[in-house]
């Protein structure tokens, strides 16, 4: 059965800690992104990746890292120089881009919703 | 740049009424559009995608939308909705740059 996991669902944090979210796919797809969620604010975009060992930054990197290792997994670390980082995070996957550069469909997981107290 | 505009933050209908949610966008290139539903607390789903070809595009549990070039639109429709189209809705873009990008979302709520 194909698709994107994120664990865990929910996740708490004291202020100043880091911590990192999971994000597997075995959709065989080429590039990832993570997204963070606020109310009212739509999606904005933290990382994405196209390939193995290689990733960009989005609108909202500060305070954020990534890594990618291998091409099925792509975790997201909130640090502590994160000022707000209380919110609902979303990882997505694609398959190769079309032409022109564009992406094709993204592939979302069921999201972790991070409370820091 | 591009961005996209969902001019509607919260649309309350009654079951069984027809619904429009607006989207327009603004790009320099030529896009590719993109509907999805989000239900509480969870992931986004795809509904529909205008990649080129016909400019009415059908998606998943009757939705459809129209690609509008002149008007820079992408309106989403159903004719008749249901309980359970109770959700959040994005439009989203695609342009040169190798990423999506969202509207703020617009809440459909279907009252009995």
């Amino acid at each position: 059965d194909g698709g994107i996991t994120q664990s865990p669902k929910y996740l708490f944090r004291k202020e100043g800690q880091n911590v990192t979210l999971s994000c597997e796919q075995n959709l065989n797809h080429d590039a990832m992104y993570w997204y963070r969620q606020d109310p009212g604010q739509g999606l904005r975009l933290i990382y994405y990746s196209q390939i193995v060992n290689d990733f960009q930054k989005g609108d909202i990197a500060e305070g954020y890292s990534v890594s990618r290792e291998k091409k099925e997994s792509f975790p997201l670390t909130v640090t502590s120089a994160q000022k707000n980082p209380t919110a609902f995070y979303l990882c997505a996957s694609s398959p190769v881009t079309l032409a022109g550069g564009s992406t094709d469909t993204q592939y979302f997981g069921p999201g972790t919703r991070l409370t820091v107290l | 740049a591009q961005s996209v505009t969902q001019l509607d933050s919260q649309v309350p209908v009654f079951e069984e009424a027809p619904v429009e949610l607006r989207c327009n966008y603004s790009s320099s290139v030529s896009v590719y559009l993109f509907w999805y539903v989000q239900y509480p607390n969870q992931g986004l789903q795809l509904l529909l995608k205008y990649l080129s070809g016909s400019t009415l595009v059908k998606g998943i549990n009757g939705f459809e939308a129209e690609f509008n070039k002149s008007q820079t639109s992408f309106h989403l429709r159903k004719p008749s909705v249901h309980i359970s189209d109770t959700a959040e809705y994005f439009c989203a873009v695609s342009g040169s740059a190798r990423q999506l990008t969202f509207g703020s979302g617009t809440q459909l709520t279907v009252l009995p």
